[in-house]
């Protein structure tokens, strides 16, 4: 069964702390995503990747990074956290060619910044 | 660029009502469409997809129509359950594979017995 796992569920942080939200897909796809899912404002896509070691900036990018050092995992890391930044986080996957392949996604980070 | 503008909710729905979840879309090319659902807690779940126009993508009783003249995929369902209680998101993707999905904001759907 086709699986995007992200490392936690619930996280709470600490204005200026440096956060990182892991994810690990085991379907071998080479493109994963980021997103950042705020009520009233659908899904917001922060970073993705089509390969290892490669990254292409989303829609809001700032404040945030990405790392993928590894085909199955791609890390979010945020510099420096805000209290706007508390959000649900979700991670996703897809393979790599036509655009007629849905993204399979995780089961979201919800990350509250204090 | 590509977007998509769904219905702005909440919807409430009796059990057993007929359900519809508009949803349009601008893109250039032919994108291909795609529904999903997200149950309270949980991450999103792929419902259906449709890869060109006049496909008909269906699952667990849902049903959308790619309508390119019209720019639509609109999601309907003729009898829904409480069960279907979730926020269903409206999505789009360029041919190219390489391209993330543009979601709509997303209409939470709320069934009551």
């Amino acid at each position: 069964d086709v699986k995007v796992t992200q490392s936690s569920r619930y996280l709470v942080k600490r204005t200026g702390e440096k956060v990182f939200l892991e994810c690990v897909q085991d379907m071998d796809h080479e493109n994963m995503f980021w997103y950042r899912q705020d009520p009233g404002l659908g899904l917001r896509l922060i970073y993705f990747s089509y390969d290892v070691k490669m990254k292409e900036k989303g829609d809001i990018p700032e404040g945030y990074s990405v790392s993928r050092e590894k085909k199955e995992r791609f890390s979010l890391i945020l510099e420096s956290a805000s209290t706007n930044q508390t959000s649900m986080y979700l991670c996703a996957s897809s393979p790599q060619g036509a655009g007629n392949t849905e993204a399979f996604f995780g089961q979201g980070t919800r990350l509250t910044v204090v | 660029g590509n977007s998509v503008t769904q219905m702005e909710g909440p919807v409430t729905l009796s059990e057993e009502a007929f359900l519809t979840i508009n949803c349009t879309y601008t893109a250039t090319g032919y994108p291909s469409l795609f529904w999903y659902v997200q149950y309270p807690g949980e991450g999103l779940q792929l419902l259906l997809k449709a890869t060109k126009a006049d496909d008909k993508g269906s699952n667990k009783g849902f049903e959308a129509t790619y309508r390119k003249e019209t720019t639509s995929f609109h999601l309907e369902k003729g009898s829904v359950q409480v069960s279907d209680s979730a926020v269903y998101f409206c999505a789009l993707r360029s041919y190219s594979g390489n391209t993330p999905l543009v979601f709509g904001k997303g209409t939470r759907l709320s069934v009551i017995a």
